[in-house]
């Protein structure tokens, strides 16, 4: 049973650039989320999803974009990076409802230079 | 506005020393209660869970927390610590069962352990 996966681990943009991270999980989970991680700042919820074809903003949504066609997959689309955006990224996954705790992926380091 | 505070950024205990962990939260009800932990490259891995009942409740890894309504607290400990509980600890926060929008986490504590 892998969980919730991460791809990719490590990722360099240069400002401006577009790309997107992966976020995929195995345990049928239906709440689905994306967070970065800050020094100091502890988890902001960038995204959230209760389903497929259900999305929502969290507390810091600007500069990112979600889809979840899939009750599997839900990618992060950072639309034109810049440096502010440059953190650790992870995404969770739990079953409904959220007292269940969150099962969280390994993250992905992302620098924009 | 709904609040999670850990008060302390840092702290070194010395391997076979008690541990405790401070968390307080600001919330006109009863939240669901939540203690995760990070080791140093992964993701959060989750330690225990309250959310009604006993308000002292066990977790993975020999953690345990105790939840005082009168004092906003949900504090984590352990008898015992071992080199490998070196990690970064955070305490979570949920308004309700589909707050899912809602969940706030700490500033994390990290711990250190010295042989």
């Amino acid at each position: 049973n892998a969980g919730v996966t991460q791809t990719p681990k490590f990722q360099v943009l240069k400002t401006g650039q577009s790309m997107t991270l992966q976020c995929a999980q195995d345990m049928n989970h239906e709440y689905m989320s994306w967070y970065r991680q800050d020094p100091g700042m502890g988890l902001r919820l960038i995204h959230y999803s209760v389903g497929a074809g259900i999305t929502d903003q969290g507390e810091v949504p600007n500069g990112y974009n979600v889809s979840r066609s899939t009750t599997e997959d839900f990618p992060l689309r950072l639309l034109s990076a810049a440096p502010s955006q440059t953190s650790v990224y992870f995404c969770a996954s739990s079953p409904v409802p959220a007292s269940y705790g969150y099962t969280f992926g390994s993250g992905t380091r992302l620098t924009v230079v | 506005a709904q609040s999670v505070t850990q008060p302390d950024i840092h702290i070194t205990v010395s391997e076979g020393a008690s541990l405790e962990l401070r968390c307080n939260y600001s919330y006109g009800a009863t939240p669901y209660l939540f203690w995760y932990v990070q080791s140093p490259g992964q993701g959060l891995q989750l330690l225990l869970k309250y959310f009604s009942g006993d308000t002292l409740v066990q977790g993975i890894k020999g953690f345990e927390a105790e939840f005082k309504r009168s004092q906003s607290s949900f504090n984590l400990r352990k008898p015992s610590v071992h080199w490998s509980d070196a990690a970064e600890y955070f305490c979570a926060v949920a308004p309700g069962e589909t707050s899912y929008d809602k969940v706030i986490f700490g500033p994390g504590t990290s711990l250190s352990v010295i042989p």
